[in-house]
């Protein structure tokens, strides 16, 4: 089955600067690839994804990038705020059909003020 | 708000109570999920409902039991727990087909705490 790594697990970062959390698969057939954020007693929540035909998708000040050839991608928060604290998770999945996402551990990102 | 809630949002119960989480979800989606998360753990799948039929069970104990008696409601029956199922208990659902990508949407989660 499906196993995804996520590194690291504790990231803190100063307001402002960016920030840079990496997940590897090892499905290759995998083909879908979304990030969740969580907030404190909140569910996790779908912040941006990526499927396997793009290298790299931008919303505002967050952006993924996908390198199928080394079965890795990675978020990019560009410009961070206070608000953007939170555990982030990313997942895969072998789309069509599929009803399966394999979670990664998550990283509990800090932005200090 | 998701579109996908939970009820309730907290609950303390003894090793030998029963009691039964609730979801529902307002998306029009074909197919409802549980997962339980406990710390430094991934997200662990339990349960995969598609249009109400069970298709996956994720090596769950039989102390945990599904039920979805249509595509927007789904329930997780619980009895004679231990100690270790402590954990928050999320619901998602999602449009499986289409499109062909599993989008999920996730509840607020319960907080179970096992005495």
């Amino acid at each position: 089955g499906e196993n995804v790594e996520q590194h690291p697990s504790t990231l803190s970062v100063q307001e402002g600067d960016s920030a840079v959390i990496k997940c590897t698969y090892s499905d290759s057939a995998s083909n879908y690839f979304p990030w969740y954020k969580q907030e404190l007693g909140k569910g996790p929540q779908l912040i941006i994804d990526i499927r396997s035909n793009v290298g790299e998708k931008k919303d505002q000040r967050i952006a993924v990038t996908l390198n199928k050839t080394a079965k890795h991608f990675s978020l990019h928060i560009t410009e961070t705020q206070p608000e953007d604290s939170a555990v982030y998770f990313c997942a895969a999945s072998n789309g069509f059909g599929n009803e399966k996402l394999t979670f990664g551990t998550g990283t509990r990102l800090t932005i200090i003020p | 708000e998701t579109g996908v809630t939970q009820t309730p949002r907290h609950l303390v119960m003894g090793m030998t109570n029963k009691k039964s989480l609730k979801c529902e979800q307002h998306l029009g989606h074909n197919a409802m999920y549980w997962y339980k998360q406990s710390a430094k753990k991934p997200l662990e799948l339990m349960f995969v409902y598609n249009f109400k039929e069970q298709t996956e069970n994720n090596s769950v104990p039989s102390r945990f039991s599904p039920e979805c008696p249509n595509s927007s409601h789904l329930f997780l029956h619980l009895h004679t727990l231990q100690p270790e199922d402590s954990a928050l208990y999320l619901c998602a659902s999602s449009q499986v087909g289409g499109s062909g990508y599993n989008e999920q949407f996730f509840g607020p989660g319960t907080r179970l705490t096992v005495l």
